[in-house]
């Protein structure tokens, strides 16, 4: 069974940092990209990041309006992605969602229950 | 970026009703769009991709269908456990993109 678990949210000072935890099981995690998906309160989803996997040298995108703030990472021993984001701002308030897709599929399908991230003083 | 404009934000309807909601792509995204069901304490659930194709193991009363950049999901004889809200993703470039979303609630 896949199994997608985010965790590593709380509440944050603006100008903080945080590391987001998607640990996977159930799926031979060499085989997808594993992405961030945000959802700010009462708002709709907005692609945060991808990284490949070891065959495409685990290259990584990122949406633009977060680029230069926001690192992800992973560790295939592990089956588990990382999303960091630095400089948070109260507007980083969301849900964060980690979902995995192919290089042939840009679909998700399938998605983590989410994370919630505060950014509050 | 593709901007995806979804219709209507909100939509009412009975149990046993069809009902459809509309994604339009800004520029051409081929036949690559999904559609995500989305409910309080649960996973988001893909229903749709490609346009047209059903995800395994999701009812037939769902169904896509696209006309150039036009995109509808359609949900006949409505059930009791399809209320919610309802997102679609372009997936031909990035960034991802999504629509905004429709509620789809109990009239």
């Amino acid at each position: 069974e896949v199994q997608i678990l985010e965790t590593g949210g709380g509440l944050v000072k603006p100008g903080g940092s945080l590391r987001l935890s998607c640990a996977t099981s159930g799926f031979n995690f060499n085989d997808y990209f594993i992405n961030w998906v945000r959802q700010a309160p009462g708002k709709g989803l907005e692609w945060v990041g991808q990284i490949r996997h070891r065959y495409y040298d685990h290259a990584t995108y990122y949406a633009e309006s977060l680029e230069g703030r926001v690192t992800i990472t992973r560790d295939d021993s592990k089956s588990t992605v990382f999303l960091q984001v630095n400089n948070l701002r109260t507007e980083d308030t969301a849900i964060y969602y980690c979902t995995r897709n192919t290089y042939v599929f840009h679909f998700f399908d399938y998605w983590g229950q989410g994370v919630m991230v505060t950014v509050s003083s | 970026d593709v901007q995806m404009t979804q219709s209507p934000y909100n939509l009412a309807a009975s149990p046993g009703e069809s009902v459809s909601i509309n994604c339009k792509a800004s520029k051409s995204i081929s036949k690559y769009l999904a559609w995500y069901q989305q409910k309080p304490g649960k996973a988001n659930k893909l229903l749709i991709y490609d346009g047209s194709t059903l995800q395994s193991g999701i009812p037939s009363r769902f169904s896509g269908s696209r006309s150039g950049t036009d995109f509808t999901l359609t949900i006949s004889s409505l059930e009791p456990e399809d209320f919610g809200l309802y997102y679609c993703q372009q997936h031909n470039e990035y960034p991802y993109t999504f629509g905004a979303g429709t509620k789809l609630e109990l009239k």
